[in-house]
């Protein structure tokens, strides 16, 4: 069964910095691209970040692209979101899901996600 | 970046009514569109994705259809667990993104 696990949200001030962890669990890590979504209290979905299965590609959106860094320790099994110079509009429930496979194909979307820690940036 | 807008915002239908979400995209997305339910306080459930294949284990009453800039998402009779919100996402090019999200709430 894929398990995924997030940890490190905290409240933290303006301008700080924040490292969120996902533990993965259930599947060969580094056989799937994986991804962020955040999710401000009351809205939508927001997707934030992307990363291959290898760690060779990432992608991320025009709202974090410069402040956030996603990586990936595949051995660790272990997903990471590097934040900094944290905004208000950052707070959040950040979610890690892994990228939809089929038969060995990558298809897209995302399948299985985490429960999401709470990032709250407060002054 | 692909801009997803849904339609309505908003849906209110009963039990056994037929629903259809639609969901627009800036430009061409393919057919590379995913939709998620979610639920008050849980995590998104995957429910289609390539805009029309049923992900496992989600009940044959949610279809998905449409390519490029069109598509939508249909409940051939609505459940008493489909009230949710539901989002597409088009996943073509990255950055992904999210359309704003449908409330399903009850008549």
């Amino acid at each position: 069964e894929v398990q995924l696990l997030e940890s490190g949200g905290a409240l933290v001030q303006p301008g700080g910095s924040l490292r969120l962890s996902c533990a993965a669990s259930g599947f060969t890590f580094s056989n799937y691209g994986m991804t962020w979504v955040r999710q401000a209290p009351g809205k939508g979905l927001e997707w934030v970040s992307g990363i291959s299965g290898r760690g060779a590609a990432t992608y991320y959106a025009e709202s974090v692209e410069g402040r956030f860094t996603v990586s990936r320790d595949n051995p660790q099994n272990t997903l990471y979101l590097h934040m900094s110079s944290l905004r208000v509009e950052d707070t959040a429930v950040y979610y890690c899901a892994k990228v939809f496979t089929s038969g060995g194909v990558i298809v897209g979307g995302t399948d299985s996600w985490g429960q999401g820690t709470l990032v709250t940036v407060s002054s | 970046d692909i801009q997803m807008t849904q339609s309505p915002s908003t849906l209110s239908a009963s039990v056994g009514d037929r629903v259809t979400i639609t969901c627009r995209a800036s430009r061409n997305a393919n057919t590379w569109v995913a939709w998620y339910q979610q639920k008050p306080g849980k995590v998104p459930k995957f429910l289609i994705y390539k805009a029309s294949s049923l992900q496992s284990g989600v009940p044959s009453r949610f279809s998905g259809s449409g390519s490029g800039t069109e598509f939508s998402l249909t409940i051939s009779s609505l459940q008493p667990d489909d009230f949710a919100t539901y989002y597409c996402q088009q996943y073509n090019v990255y950055p992904w993104t999210f359309g704003q999200g449908t409330k399903v709430e009850m008549k």
